[in-house]
């Protein structure tokens, strides 16, 4: 069974702080999809990255960037530089090899104070 | 990326009443859809994956008889909230993903449903 654990429930932060998000999995497949997600309050989930278990590169993509560890079974997402508009739930999820859903973290709710 | 609809957005209905939900993808073709439910602060629930032409396979403590799930063409699914009742009250997120890619799920922007 996959299981993901967002063990950070609300972060605060003041704005430009930077802020890690962590994001730990448990999987027995050898082939598998880590996903990140925002959810503002409008509730439409926004795709921010997809990570197979091949590729352990860290990605960086403008403020934000990942950290994927698979000897940790850990996938954490920094924002640098944090802004208000950055405030939203954040998700992180798994899937498996074949045709699988995937599977949601509980989410940590980001708030990002001016 | 492809897009994935729902409709309708928001949804205010009264107790005992049915509720559809559609979900369409728009630019391809969804061999399989899946239905989450999310309750305020919570995380996304799997509810049920649907393969097209197939009966739906819900997840365990998911009623089928209330939750009727059809997905009856490559670019449509819908949920069918039968008798809804408060505690039915949720964000219903359906999602879907094409053949040729199993990468790839993409995401509807979610139905509010309100059961007074």
């Amino acid at each position: 069974a996959q299981k993901v654990t967002q063990a950070q429930t609300e972060i605060s932060v003041v704005e430009k702080e930077d802020v890690t998000l962590d994001c730990v999995y448990e999987t027995r497949d050898t082939t598998y999809y880590l996903f990140w997600y925002k959810q503002p309050p409008s509730g439409e989930l926004v795709f921010l990255i997809r990570r197979n278990s091949f590729d352990e590169q860290n990605e960086i993509s403008g403020r934000y960037s990942w950290n994927f560890q698979k000897s940790t079974s850990s996938f954490n997402f920094t924002i640098t530089a944090s802004q208000v508009v950055d405030s939203a739930v954040y998700f992180c999820a798994l899937r498996g090899s074949g045709n699988t859903p995937l599977v949601f973290g509980k989410g940590t709710r980001l708030s990002v104070i001016a | 990326g492809a897009v994935v609809s729902q409709h309708p957005s928001r949804v205010i209905c009264k107790s005992g009443t049915s509720v559809k939900i559609e979900c369409r993808s728009l630019d391809f073709q969804a061999t399989t859809m899946f239905w989450y439910r999310q309750f305020p602060k919570q995380s996304l629930m799997l509810m049920a994956t649907s393969n097209e032409g197939s009966k739906a396979t819900y997840e365990q403590g998911v009623e089928k008889d209330k939750f009727l799930i059809n997905h009856a063409s490559l670019t449509l699914s819908t949920l069918t909230v039968t008798s809804a009742h408060p505690e039915d009250s949720s964000f219903y997120i359906c999602s879907a993903r094409e053949a040729t890619s199993y990468n790839e799920q993409f995401f509807g922007p979610g139905t509010r449903l309100t059961v007074l």
